[in-house]
């Protein structure tokens, strides 16, 4: 199964600032799913993030507030913009990886202060 | 849409007894996946055991075993002999397609373990 490098795995960051979140993946990977858990809560995908094209976001997530980018097949960042406290939940990426199913990060705490 | 439901926000078990954690979804679809995930406090999303829809055979991985109900569209989780590392949240999860689409998670069932 792949495995996934997620950096930061936490971080306290002042409101109106901005944070990315970075995921390196050791093998390459068409798709890569971004996911916000508040807290206490389930897993809510922002984007999916294919490799040559824009990100695919949910409905409630827009680009401005959490643009995406994909350079290659095995990295991707994902920025949280002029970040607020309700902003402060766990982030995680994600890649299909066959058999396994699909391997998650090791998650990105983030409190907004 | 495309749903998952757990009833169960919190659940316990003894030691060595055998708990089963419930799970229902909902789509239109006849060919998916289920799944269902574990994340302990160091929050690591660790994939406990999956289920191919066309599939009839309930999938089991050691201790952990699935009741796959497709016509129910239920996918409960039994744990049996449980073990303090079992102590989590568990997610139950739907795919419509195998490795090419999103993870539909449902809300979660924190599981304690208790001596």
């Amino acid at each position: 199964s792949a495995v996934i490098s997620q950096k930061p795995s936490r971080d306290i960051c002042q409101r109106g600032t901005s944070l990315t979140i970075q995921c390196q993946v050791d093998s390459q990977v068409t798709m890569m799913f971004w996911y916000r858990q508040q807290p206490g809560q389930s897993l809510t995908l922002i984007a999916t993030a294919n490799q040559g094209s824009e990100a695919t976001y949910e409905s409630g997530f827009v680009i401005d507030k959490f643009p995406i980018s994909r350079p290659n097949l095995t990295f991707s960042t994902l920025t949280v913009s002029n970040m607020s406290p309700e902003d402060s939940s766990i982030y995680l990426c994600s890649v299909p990886t066959g058999l396994d199913g699909y391997t998650f990060g090791s998650g990105t705490r983030l409190t907004v202060v | 849409a495309q749903t998952v439901t757990q009833s169960q926000p919190e659940m316990s078990v003894q030691e060595a007894e055998t708990v089963t954690l419930s799970c229902t979804y909902d789509t239109s679809e006849n060919n998916y996946y289920l799944f269902w995930y574990k994340q302990p406090p160091s929050r690591q999303m660790i994939l406990v055991i999956r289920q191919e829809a066309y599939k009839q055979q309930n999938a089991t991985e050691n201790r952990f075993s699935v009741n796959f109900q497709k016509a129910a569209k239920s996918f409960s989780l039994k744990i049996s002999d449980s073990q303090l590392g079992d102590t989590a949240m568990y997610f139950c999860a739907f795919a419509p397609t195998y490795n090419t689409d999103k993870l539909i998670f449902g809300t979660g069932t924190r599981l304690q373990v208790f001596p």
